[in-house]
Order: structure tokens, then sequence, then C-alpha cells
């Protein structure tokens, strides 16, 4: 089955600052990758997500990247605000088949004014 | 619009009460809907997950089981809580394209 690798665990950064997360998977066959952002106490909202026929998608100050040779995906937030802290999940399927979503294990993002 | 609700926010349970949650989705039909516990800081962890009325398939082994009894009604249970239980449920449906849609979470502690 898929496995997901997120890195760091724990990541703070300055207000104004960017900040990346990054997350491998181990399924070649999955297609579709997507980010979750959790607020305290609040159930994860989908932020960003990719498809395997695309390398980089943009939404504002939010960005995610792809790379199937390597097996690697990873979130780009620039130029952070404190309502950007929170949990950040990045997950993997192979959409088509029906699949679960396979989450890493989660980053907790702490922006500083 | 589809949107998702979750009962009760908060539960408070003493050791060995039952326990039932409810999750239901609006303004989709035959969505596959899924339960998920959080640990305090932790990960999400697939309890059950249904692809239809009456279908259950169990992730994890434990305490807990599910139910669908109708098309948008999913319920988590538990006959007898064991401390381990308390936690942050989660209850998700899953679009057309592939993507979870969660709800705004159970608090489970169990005292």
């Amino acid at each position: 089955g898929e496995n997901v690798e997120q890195h760091p665990s724990t990541l703070s950064v300055q207000e104004g600052d960017s900040a990346v997360i990054k997350c491998t998977y181990s399924d070649s066959a999955s297609n579709y990758f997507p980010w979750y952002k959790q607020e305290l106490g609040k159930g994860p909202q989908l932020i960003i997500d990719i498809r395997s026929n695309v390398g980089e998608k943009k939404d504002q100050r939010i960005a995610v990247t792809l790379n199937k040779t390597a097996k690697h995906f990873s979130l780009h937030i620039t130029e952070t605000q404190p309502e950007d802290s929170a949990v950040y999940f990045c997950a993997a399927t192979y959409a088509n088949a029906g699949n679960m979503l396979t989450f890493g294990g989660g980053t907790r993002l702490m922006v500083k004014p | 619009s589809q949107t998702i609700h979750q009962w009760p926010a908060t539960l408070v349970q003493p050791v060995g009460s039952p326990l039932s949650l409810e999750c239901t989705v609006e303004g989709t039909s035959n969505p596959n809907l899924y339960w998920y516990r959080q640990a305090a800081g932790r990960g999400l962890q697939l309890l059950f997950y249904s692809v239809g009325i009456g279908q259950i398939s169990s992730e994890v082994p434990q305490n807990l089981s599910a139910s669908r009894p109708q098309d948008r009604q999913f319920i988590l249970s538990s006959k007898k809580l064991l401390l381990s239980d308390s936690g942050f449920y989660l209850c998700a449906w899953k679009g057309a394209g592939g993507w979870q849609y969660f709800g705004p979470g159970t608090r489970l502690t169990v005292l």
C-alpha cells in the first residue's frame, strides 16, 4: 500500500518569511495529492491539490510542486501571516480507483508576528 | 453545495458507557463516507469507511463499530468506552475528484 512521509513535524517562521513542507510517497501509481490545513479544534480543510499531470499549481500565496520521478511533493507558503499558523497534512492516492487517501503525519506551522 | 454535519461537538463520557456519534451529509447522494480519529497532537487514523448503505469496512480492529443506516448518515458507536477512545473524531465524505471533505469533528473525552 501507499506510505506518505511528511517533514518537518514542526516549523517556526517569522511573519513574512516563506514556509516549505515536504512529503514523499511510495506508490508510483498515486496520481492525486491534496493538502489540508487544520486549525485548532476544527476539521481539516482542503487548501490546494495537484494531479500527476502537472508539476506545479498556485493559488495566491500557496503553491504545490510535484516531482513524479522522485515521488515527492511540497507545499510552499509565501509571505506567511499569523493566521497561517495551523497543522498541515499532505495526502496521496490513486484517485481513479477510488482508493483511500493516505495522509502524512502532519506539520505544525507557527508563524511568529 | 455540499455540507457535512457532526454531533455532538463535544462529549465527556465515563469509562464503560456507550457511545453514539452521528455524521450527516447534505447536497450529494451515495457519497463514500469515512470516520477518522485524531489523538491529541497526532495525525489522522482511518477507522471505518463506507461506499453505500449497510456497507462498512474496518481499517483498525478496536472497541468501536460503525453503521450506515441511510445514504447520507454515518454513525460511530461503542458499547463500552475505554480511556484510550478519547480523541477528536472526524467524519469525511469523498467528492468525485478524489478529495475528501471533513466535518467539524467531535471531541470525546473518556474519564
